[in-house]
């Protein structure tokens, strides 16, 4: 079974502060995506990743960046956390089959920032 | 540009009762469709899909037929249990590598 993992189920940030969500997958993916769930928002794509040290813009990359140094494990960098970025994150991954290839998710990070 | 519009929850039925969630669709061309879930805790994962007009996804008693008439996904069940209790969610993709299109999600609660 694919397995996404994300290093954090919960965690806690201040204001201002740098934040790194990590994601790993175990499956040799070339397609890596994060999302942010928010009530009444549903899924919103943030930035994804088709390949090693590529990435694209997805609907709201605005206060976000993202690295893909290796294949296996896509980061999601809060440059200057803000309250606003308060949300649960989804890591997903996917082969290069187009739609027909299911997403696999991890089982997200709840951020709080203060 | 390409979009998903599902019924708005919480949706709350009684155990065996029949389930529909709505899901309608705007998109260019042939788009593949889905239903995801996300169980309480969890990541999404796939439930079923459909990649052509007319065919029917299925999969843990849910159904779902591709309408390009009508540009509809509607979700289906027969008899939900408890363990049903999730938010799903509708998605339309193309052949390519671009990214799914997501609905906003409909709660479902079942209760025993």
């Amino acid at each position: 079974d694919v397995k996404v993992t994300q290093s954090s189920r919960y965690l806690v940030k201040r204001t201002g502060e740098k934040v790194f969500l990590e994601c790993v997958q175990d499956m040799d993916h070339e397609n890596m995506f994060w999302y942010r769930q928010d009530p009444g928002l549903g899924l919103r794509l943030i930035y994804f990743s088709y390949d090693v040290k590529m990435k694209e813009k997805g609907d709201i990359p605005e206060g976000y960046s993202v690295s893909r140094e290796k294949k296996e494990r896509f980061s999601l960098i809060l440059e200057s956390a803000s309250t606003n970025q308060t949300s649960m994150y989804l890591c997903a991954s996917s082969t290069t089959g187009g739609p027909n290839s299911p997403l696999h998710f991890g089982n997200g990070t709840r951020l709080t920032v203060t | 540009g390409d979009s998903v519009t599902q019924m708005e929850g919480p949706v709350t039925l009684s155990e065996e009762a029949f389930l529909t969630i709505n899901c309608t669709y705007t998109a260019t061309g042939y788009p593949s469709l889905f239903w995801y879930v996300q169980y309480p805790g969890e990541g999404l994962q796939l439930l079923l899909k459909a990649t052509k007009a007319d065919d029917k996804g299925s999969n843990k008693g849910f159904e779902a037929t591709y309408r390009k008439e009508t540009t509809s996904f509607h979700l289906e069940k027969g008899s939900v249990q408890v363990s049903d209790s999730a938010v799903y969610f509708c998605a339309l993709g193309h052949s390519g590598n671009t990214p799914l299109v997501f609905g906003k999600g409909t709660r479902l609660s079942v209760i025993a």
